[in-house]
């Protein structure tokens, strides 16, 4: 059973243009949805996080918005960077601090 | 800053053998994980543990695997008998308590290759 759907798997941007991930879920019990950011070779490190009492969370460049009744929830990447270029994952987290990962986008911003 | 620090960073073994994963969580914490992700898939969940025992765990962790607090500082993942499909990034992971919103650490992975 597949929980969290993570769309794209790639993205190429410009730099100083605008990455979007999306992503769904299907459990409404859900109440914590980060983000994740890994570098090759690294683990996964959070990013910014939301929670459903909410509908947009600003963090500098980077904005989770939030939509409840459609179960969805976005990563925008403003001014994005080659720095940026990463593996995002959306997640969810269930009772126990458990998180159920999406599929990943692999992010590749160009200079 | 502290981090979860995980030993070896990359782990060659024989099917069929013992392997034991090792990290360290951050010193505070009380939650400890184990997650799995296979090359060019999803970061899986494995396992958690918390006072001295298994809080949860996934399928995929079956008989071959165990956990273990053997001290105070470190949290070990045993694969008794590996198998080719268990190659993988092993990722332990912890957070200081069990409230919601709380941020899992991850550590930076073991690599292990079954051959």
């Amino acid at each position: 059973q597949q929980q969290v759907k993570q769309s794209p798997q790639s993205l190429i941007v410009q730099k100083g243009g605008i990455s979007i991930i999306n992503c769904a879920y299907e459990n409404t019990a859900f109440d914590y949805f980060p983000w994740y950011q890994q570098f090759p070779g690294k683990g996964p490190a959070l990013l910014i996080a939301i929670r459903p009492d909410v509908s947009e969370k600003k963090e500098g460049r980077f904005t989770i918005s939030f939509n409840k009744s459609a179960k969805q929830f976005s990563l925008h990447i403003m001014d994005s960077q080659p720095g940026d270029s990463a593996t995002y994952f959306c997640a969810v987290m269930e009772y126990g601090n458990k998180l159920v990962f999406g599929a990943g986008t692999i992010l590749r911003v160009k200079s | 800053e502290p981090e979860v620090t995980q030993t070896p960073s990359h782990q060659v073994t024989q099917m069929g053998q013992e392997v034991i994963l090792r990290c360290v969580p951050i010193s505070n914490h009380l939650y400890f994980y184990w997650y799995r992700q296979i090359l060019g898939q999803k970061v899986e969940f494995l396992v958690s543990f918390y006072n001295n025992e298994i809080s949860e765990k996934s399928e995929i962790f079956d008989d071959q695997f165990s956990v273990e607090r053997p001290d105070g500082s470190n949290f070990t993942l045993k694969i008794r008998s590996t198998k080719l499909e268990d190659s993988a990034m092993y990722f332990c992971a912890s957070s200081p308590t069990l409230q919601s919103n709380t941020e899992a650490f991850f550590g930076q992975g073991t690599r292990l290759t079954v051959v």
